[in-house]
């Protein structure tokens, strides 16, 4: 089964700590995407990634950090920079060909609440 | 720059009746516009999307939507509830050549009553 895989589901952080949220696709997808979710504000963009060893900031990436090592996996590090970290994060994925129409395919998100 | 506009963050309806979600999108270039549905606690689900191919598009689950370009639109309709349906529906736009963002809409919840 292709698809996007976010670990763990739940997760949970003291103030003051680094986390690292996993997502790994096997849809042999070039580019890859973090989004923050918040109640009301739809998905805001945090990084995203075109290729491999290559990544690129979006609208709200003060605090978190990434890494693109493998084609299969783009991790995220949420830092205690973040200062309100507590969210619903959302990993998608995408074909970068020209007749792909860019639509990016999901995981199934990781819930993230500071304690 | 790219944007889109979801009128209504909550929206009723009975079952049975019809469904009308409102989203209008602003682009400088000929856009891709989808939706996606999200159910509590999950990832988002693609619904439909519009690729230029034809103005009506069907999606999954017995939904479609319109492009209007005079409009700016991309409404997304069913014509008859169900519970099933009850959910956060997201419009999102991506602009062709410019490394696959998505720019999203900042949803509609959707309730069905019985």
């Amino acid at each position: 089964d292709g698809g996007i895989t976010q670990s763990p589901k739940y997760l949970f952080r003291k103030e003051g700590q680094n986390v690292t949220l996993s997502c790994e696709q096997n849809l042999n997808h070039d580019a890859m995407y973090w989004y923050r979710q918040d109640p009301g504000q739809g998905l805001r963009l945090i990084y995203y990634s075109q290729i491999v060893n290559d990544f690129q900031k979006g609208d709200i990436a003060e605090g978190y950090s990434v890494s693109r090592e493998k084609k299969e996996s783009f991790p995220l590090t949420v830092t205690s920079a973040q200062k309100n970290p507590t969210a619903f994060y959302l990993c998608a994925s995408s074909s970068t060909t020209p007749r792909s129409y860019n639509e990016q395919f999901f995981g199934p998100g990781t819930r993230l609440t500071v304690l | 720059a790219q944007s889109v506009t979801q009128l209504g963050s909550h929206v009723s309806v009975s079952e049975g009746a019809l469904v009308l979600l409102r989203c209008n999108y602003s682009s400088s270039v000929p856009p891709y516009l989808f939706w996606y549905v999200q159910y509590p606690n999950q990832g988002l689900q693609l619904l439909l999307k519009y690729t230029s191919a034809a103005t009506l598009v069907k999606g999954i689950n017995g939904f479609e939507a319109e492009f209007k370009k005079s409009e700016t639109s991309f409404h997304l309709t069913k014509p008859s509830a169900h519970m099933s349906d009850a959910a956060e529906y997201f419009c999102a736009v991506s602009v062709r050549n410019t490394g696959n963002q998505f720019y999203f809409g900042t949803g509609t919840s959707l309730t069905v009553i019985p």
